[in-house]
């Protein structure tokens, strides 16, 4: 069973416009939610992470939102930049107990930003 | 910080041949872990240490995988007698004990392919 899900597997936008990609879960459980970056011939790299006492948590370029009640998450990239190429990765976890670090991640999506 | 290291970064091997490969986590990082990608699909939780004690194992983990950490540093993780279903690129990630967030560093990966 897939407890989270990347529905759409690629998405292609605009330099300087916004790119905005969606996560769904389905574990009442997770608590804790991250995104990943992953480049080509590279390990996923950790980009931005929100509690589930929050709703919205920002970084510079980049907003994670989250809607406990319909169980979704979405990050947007604001301005798109070409060097933002890559496969994101939606990831939650459950926290307490012998489970830290133990992430669930979605299938991933490939962002591709046109010049 | 040179960050994760893996060794090595391709694997070839013959179905029925054993493989290991060694995960050099961040050195002042006691948490270890090891997930597994497929194409297509996000890393998977493999197991889990916590400085030398494996705390977690997934189901994914079959009795032909063996993982050990020794002395709470680098990690190896052994496959026996393995499948063509092995392939996969395999990734070791570390985090420090007092992370009040879920955030792992990643390695590059092993890429396994058996023939």
């Amino acid at each position: 069973d897939q407890q989270v899900k990347q529905n759409s597997p690629s998405l292609s936008v605009q330099e300087g416009r916004i790119s905005i990609l969606n996560c769904d879960y389905t574990n009442s459980m997770f608590d804790y939610f991250l995104w990943y970056k992953k480049y080509p011939a590279e390990g996923p790299t950790f980009l931005i992470s929100i509690s589930s006492i929050k709703d919205k948590n920002e970084d510079g370029r980049f907003t994670v939102f989250l809607n406990k009640s319909a169980k979704h998450l979405s990050l947007h990239i604001v301005p798109s930049q070409p060097g933002d190429s890559a496969v994101y990765f939606c990831a939650a976890s459950a926290k307490g107990g012998t489970s830290y670090g133990k992430l669930t991640f979605g299938q991933g999506t490939i962002l591709t930003v046109h010049p | 910080d040179t960050g994760v290291s893996q060794d090595p970064r391709h694997k070839i091997t013959k179905r029925g041949q054993n493989v290991t490969f060694r995960c050099d986590p961040i050195s002042e990082h006691n948490r270890l872990y090891w997930y597994r990608q497929t194409l297509g699909q996000g890393p998977e939780f493999l197991t889990y240490f916590q400085n030398e004690a494996q705390l977690e194992k997934s189901r994914l983990l079959s009795d032909r995988f063996s993982a050990e950490r020794p002395k709470g540093s680098f990690s190896t993780l052994e496959i026996q007698r393995t499948e063509q279903g092995d392939s996969a690129m395999y990734l070791c990630a570390s985090s420090p004990v007092a992370a009040t967030n879920e955030k792992l560093f990643f390695g590059s990966g092993t890429q396994l392919s058996v023939l």
